[in-house]
């Protein structure tokens, strides 16, 4: 068990062009969930998948983002059109399923750091 | 409304015993956590208590729930170097479907000094 990993860690980008993230939560959790934390503040919700699908979004989560996760394991975040208040660091988490009695327990990846200029 | 709040700094001497404090709105909450980050690093899972508890510990770790007054505390024994970070605290909001939207305070930042 490696722990939730993401990629890249690190990301400058010019405001208006888009930009990809992933995350590979830890094998076998079929919980993932996106998590956005600006400069002094803790992270805020931003999407839940349980398997492939999709069932929670935040109104954090503008029409410039989309998150994936096409065969229930690794999920991607993309932003288009990247503005400067889109500069935090993106954080993703993951939680084994019901069955196993511990999906209260969500375990966070190190994050990617974006800044937009 | 979902609300974690948390106290922004907290010094002590290495050895002594640390209290980093929190209160939360939410009393639908089934668990709450403790999470530590270090500088540059994503959030460890340090402990949780069940909202049908008043006190966990763990090792140097005790975690106080008082329900009625919705206050959560993390005291920490022994402080050392290492455990200077920011310390969040959080509370779950269930949704239904069974999956829990973790609501996170500001952070205490927790400085050890020799």
């Amino acid at each position: 068990d490696t722990g939730v990993s993401q990629d890249p860690r690190h990301k400058i980008t010019k405001r208006g062009q888009n930009v990809t993230f992933r995350c590979d939560p830890i094998s076998e959790h079929n919980r993932l969930y996106w998590y956005r934390q600006t400069l002094g503040q803790g992270p805020e919700f931003l999407t839940y998948f349980q398997n492939e699908a999709q069932l929670e979004k935040s109104r954090l989560l503008s029409d410039r983002f989309s998150a994936e996760r096409p065969k229930g394991s690794f999920s991607t975040l993309e932003i288009q059109r990247t503005e400067q208040g889109d500069s935090a660091m993106y954080l993703c988490a993951s939680s084994p399923s019901v069955l196993s009695g511990r999906t209260y327990e969500q375990y966070f990846g190190p994050g990617t750091r974006l800044t937009v200029t | 409304g979902e609300d974690v709040e948390q106290s922004l700094f907290l010094s002590v001497r290495e050895g002594d015993s640390s209290v980093i404090n929190c209160t939360y709105t939410d009393s639908s909450s089934t668990y709450l956590y403790w999470y530590k980050q270090e500088p540059g690093a994503g959030l460890q899972l340090l402990t949780y208590i069940f909202s049908n508890m008043d006190m966990k510990q763990d090792q140097r770790l005790t975690v106080l729930l008082n329900k009625k007054d919705k206050h959560l505390s993390l005291r920490i024994a022994d402080t050392q170097t290492g455990d200077s970070a920011i310390y969040f605290c959080a509370e779950s909001y269930s949704i239904s479907g069974g999956y829990n939207k973790l609501i996170f305070g500001a952070g205490t930042r927790l400085a050890v000094h020799p």
